[in-house]
């Protein structure tokens, strides 16, 4: 099994649903991100969370929100999707903040989403 | 605001050529990583480079980081076809998470 695990895989919705992504992880990290892919543009962030209390706004936080059920589990919202929030979503997680630890990032296999 | 710039963005070469791809950063960090991304799947990471002058190779596949320079080369000696992907460099400024560059796309060709 995945250590990071995204559902769903793949998404298609209408302009104005709600949609909920979710992410759940095995690796023990405190530090979850979510992270959007548009071609061209490499990845923007979303929204980070370094624990259960602390959630962060990113550079394209608009449009979204997250919750952080557990260590384990960081989920993604669109309240009204847009079509422009067509893209490739990434779950993250990191074990930066520990002694030795190297801060990569661990991608989960990521959710497509098409808003029609 | 860190922006942190790739280039190029597309490279097609041969294979058995040899060729560097740049990753410049505009804030101080002596973290930056880098990734390969496969078409239609995730990210998978390739190096990591945590102070300055650090040197990493794997296989064919060199990168190296200036922070002085807040320069980062990905080096690709005598490129074969299974290198073909898309390559990412990330800068930690330490704040709060990484940031990304556009990415390289690869392609090597027979």
């Amino acid at each position: 099994d995945a250590d990071v695990t995204q559902t769903p895989r793949n998404r298609i919705t209408k302009t104005g649903k709600r949609i909920m992504l979710e992410c759940s992880q095995t690796k023990g990290h405190d530090r979850m991100y979510w992270y959007r892919q548009d071609p061209g543009l490499g990845l923007r962030l979303i929204y980070y969370s370094f624990d259960v209390k602390d959630i962060n706004k990113g550079e394209i936080s608009d449009g979204y929100s997250v919750s952080r059920q557990a260590q384990a589990k960081f989920s993604l919202s669109l309240e009204s999707a847009i079509p422009n929030q067509t893209a490739l979503y990434f779950c993250a997680t990191s074990d930066l903040g520990g002694t030795g630890n190297t801060g990569e990032l661990f991608f989960g296999e990521g959710s497509r989403l098409t808003v029609l | 605001e860190l922006k942190v710039e790739q280039n190029p963005l597309f490279l097609s070469m041969q294979e058995g050529k040899n060729y560097t791809i740049y990753c410049n950063y505009s804030t101080t960090s002596d973290r930056l990583y880098w990734y390969r991304q496969d078409p239609g799947k995730s990210l998978e990471s390739l190096f990591v480079l945590l102070s300055n002058g650090a040197v990493k190779q794997e296989g064919r596949l060199m990168a190296s980081l200036d922070t002085k320079a807040r320069l980062s080369t990905l080096h690709i000696t005598a490129a074969v076809h299974d290198l073909s992907a898309t390559y990412f460099c990330a800068v930690d400024t330490g704040r709060r998470a990484l940031t990304f560059g556009s990415g390289t796309r690869l392609q090597v060709q027979p």
